[in-house]
């Protein structure tokens, strides 16, 4: 059981170059989301999805685009990394009728 | 919006001591969970509890949803429950998760 994976794990990239972090879940949970965590800040949520394509905006989404095209994958692209990007990454997902978020292993991104 | 506070900000404990944390919200909640992140980055969650006790071996929560508090409880702390402990609760319907700072616990051998 697989469960949910993000990849890559670790990634360094340069300043406006694009990017896509992947995210796949094999529990076909419904609802999968983006965070990303920095020091200071915590926790922020990006964007979420309730199920394929249907995707909304979270506390952060500037410079952030994602898509749903199929239940078990949610890919957050950054379409012109700037520095202030530099995060580690988390991709999480829950049941539609369950609440508990589970988390995948995060991706540690760097913008140069 | 909705202000999650945990206390203490840091805790370290020696192997076999017990330890309360402690999370306030500032306003109603209907979906309030506790996850762990070890010092690898992985965030695990431990309970998704908004009113109530539940215990899972040497963890337990209690969330008293009227008076806007969770506490989490360890029992027997291991070197192996050191990371970091976040609250998080739901603001404005059921998909924004909002996340405390967290109690940064070291158990030292």
């Amino acid at each position: 059981d697989a469960g949910i994976t993000q990849s890559p794990r670790y990634k360094i990239t340069e300043t406006g170059r694009q990017v896509t972090l992947m995210c796949h879940q094999t529990w076909s949970h419904s609802y999968m989301f983006w965070y990303r965590q920095d020091l200071g800040h915590g926790l922020r949520l990006i964007y979420y999805s309730a199920a394929a394509d249907i995707t909304d905006k979270g506390e952060v989404p500037d410079g952030y685009v994602v898509s749903r095209s199929k239940t078990e994958n949610f890919p957050l692209t950054l379409e012109s990394a700037t520095r202030s990007q530099t995060s580690v990454y988390f991709c999480a997902s829950r049941d539609s009728r369950q609440l508990a978020l589970f988390f995948g292993p995060g991706t540690r991104l760097t913008v140069l | 919006g909705i202000q999650v506070e945990q206390s203490p900000p840091d805790l370290i404990l020696q192997e076999g001591a017990n330890s309360t944390l402690r999370c306030n919200f500032s306003d109603s909640v209907n979906n309030l969970q506790w996850f762990h992140q070890n010092p690898w980055g992985q965030l695990i969650n431990l309970f998704y509890i908004p009113s109530g006790t539940k215990q899972n071996g040497r963890l337990s929560a209690t969330t008293v949803a009227t008076e806007r508090y969770s506490l989490l409880y360890i029992s027997s702390s291991q070197t192996t429950d050191s990371g970091v402990y976040f609250c998080a609760v739901v603001s404005g319907g059921y998909n924004k998760l909002i996340f405390g700072a967290g109690t940064r616990l070291a158990v030292h051998p």
